[in-house]
């Protein structure tokens, strides 16, 4: 079965200071990756996706994230942190042989101190 | 602007209670979702549907029952309330079912069964 991790349930990190989200994935064949952001009180905001070519993929805020197929990873990255990125970030895979269905990690909750 | 709009927001129901969570998307989207979201845990998919009457199972459906009358409406039904059903609920909604679209999200409803 399909499988997605997060192995940091939370991460501090000083603003300013550079920030790498993991997320390892279990999936047979290359799969669709993307990376979610929920603020407080809000709904999940697609940050990025990867399905295909270029591994480095660009998303909005400044966001970026790698998919290494040998590793089976998708780590999300931001070069300076600012405060507006506390969030919890989740990490997902769709597959497409069982009925098209996302799996989603179990996130990670990012805290930003001044 | 609104995308997809969940009601109610918080809701407390009792053991044995029924209420419907509503979900309505004005983006023409065909593939509506609900998923829920427990503490610690990755969201799980409820139901899904393909589009007007068509719905179908996701991982977690036990105790709870869809509809898909219109387009734009996808609302979940909860029969008998249970504390195992205290969660996050979030509706999402996408183009196309592929996994290789996006999915946009709703607010959310925080329910609590007591």
């Amino acid at each position: 079965a399909q499988s997605v991790t997060q192995p940091d349930i939370h991460i501090t990190v000083s603003e300013g200071a550079s920030l790498e989200l993991r997320c390892n994935y279990s999936y047979g064949a290359t799969p669709y990756l993307f990376w979610y952001v929920q603020s407080p009180g809000q709904g999940l905001q697609l940050l990025l996706k990867y399905f295909s070519g270029d591994t480095l993929v660009q998303g909005i805020k400044g966001f970026e994230a790698e998919f290494k197929r040998s590793q089976s990873s998708f780590n999300l990255r931001k070069p300076s942190v600012h405060w507006s990125d506390a969030a919890e970030y989740f990490c997902a895979v769709g597959e497409s042989n069982t009925g098209n269905q996302f799996y989603f990690g179990t996130g990670t909750s990012l805290t930003v101190i001044p | 602007n609104a995308g997809v709009t969940q009601t109610p927001k918080f809701r407390i129901l009792k053991i044995g209670q029924s209420m419907t969570l509503q979900c309505t998307q004005d983006m023409n989207h065909n593939y509506m979702y609900w998923y829920r979201q427990d503490p610690g845990m990755g969201l799980k998919l409820i139901y899904y549907s393909v589009g007007a009457g068509i719905t179908d199972k996701g991982e977690v459906p036990n105790g709870y029952n869809v509809s898909r009358s219109t387009t734009e409406d996808f609302p979940l039904r909860l029969e008998l309330a249970a504390p195992s059903q205290t969660s996050v609920y979030f509706c999402a909604s996408s183009r196309t079912g592929g996994v290789n679209t996006e999915a946009f999200f709703g607010q959310g409803t925080r329910l609590t069964v007591v």
